[in-house]
């Protein structure tokens, strides 16, 4: 298994630039989940699947959408990048509920907005 | 809101000291805790988590962690370092009744293990 794989690794954009951060796994996990990292904060919830075509947002979801029409794909896009979107992007998926079971996490995706 | 904290940013320690990090969650019901480890250039990973039972858990890799409910605390220990255990660590909470899908993290500490 390939685990949870993301795309690109590396990306600078410009403000106001559109793009998509893929995210895959081959787990058959039903739950997947997208976090940004920032020095100093942790990890935030951005959005979140419990399945096919059911999403909710997390703690941060301005300026960000995401879709899930397969189990295997959970994509996150930035509609009109500003700059305060800096930041290091990680998805993970689980099994379950993702409050009791393990998350498996991607290796990030760096995103810089100048 | 819940919330995580983790008070100490920064670590430093020498190989075969013992390790104890904190972290404090702001929740007065029942509550999931997890402890994630992010090594050098690799994935966040579980270390180990608590849903019930004995409050003391023993992880991966010789960690353990004690839940202290009195105290809101889960506490993570290892009795002592190697310098593999340079890594970032972050506390996690999932506070039941407040949507049981989300998972609420501290901001990490980072430990530095010097050989």
């Amino acid at each position: 298994n390939a685990g949870v794989t993301q795309t690109p690794k590396f990306q600078v954009l410009k403000t106001g630039q559109s793009m998509t951060l893929q995210c895959a796994q081959d787990m058959n996990h039903e739950y997947m989940s997208w976090y940004r990292q920032d020095p100093g904060m942790g990890l935030r919830l951005i959005h979140y699947s419990v399945g096919a075509g059911i999403t909710d947002q997390g703690e941060v979801p301005n300026g960000y959408n995401v879709s899930r029409s397969t189990t295997e794909d959970f994509p996150l896009r930035l509609l009109s990048a500003a700059p305060s979107q800096t930041s290091v992007y990680f998805c993970a998926s689980s099994y379950r509920d993702m409050s009791t079971d393990t998350q498996y996490f991607g290796p990030g995706t760096r995103l810089t907005v100048l | 809101a819940q919330s995580v904290s983790q008070h100490n940013h920064h670590v430093i320690l020498s190989e075969a000291a013992s390790l104890e990090l904190g972290c404090n969650y702001s929740y007065g019901g029942t509550v999931n805790l997890f402890w994630y480890v992010q090594y050098p250039g690799q994935h966040l990973q579980l270390l180990l988590k608590y849903f019930s039972g004995d409050p003391l858990v023993k992880g991966i890799k010789g960690f353990e962690a004690e839940f202290i409910k009195s105290k809101f605390s889960f506490n993570l220990r290892k009795p002592s370092v190697q310098w593999s255990d340079t890594a970032e660590y972050f506390c996690a909470v999932n506070a039941w009744g407040d949507s049981s899908y989300k998972l609420i993290f501290g901001s990490g500490t980072r430990l530095l293990v010097r050989p």
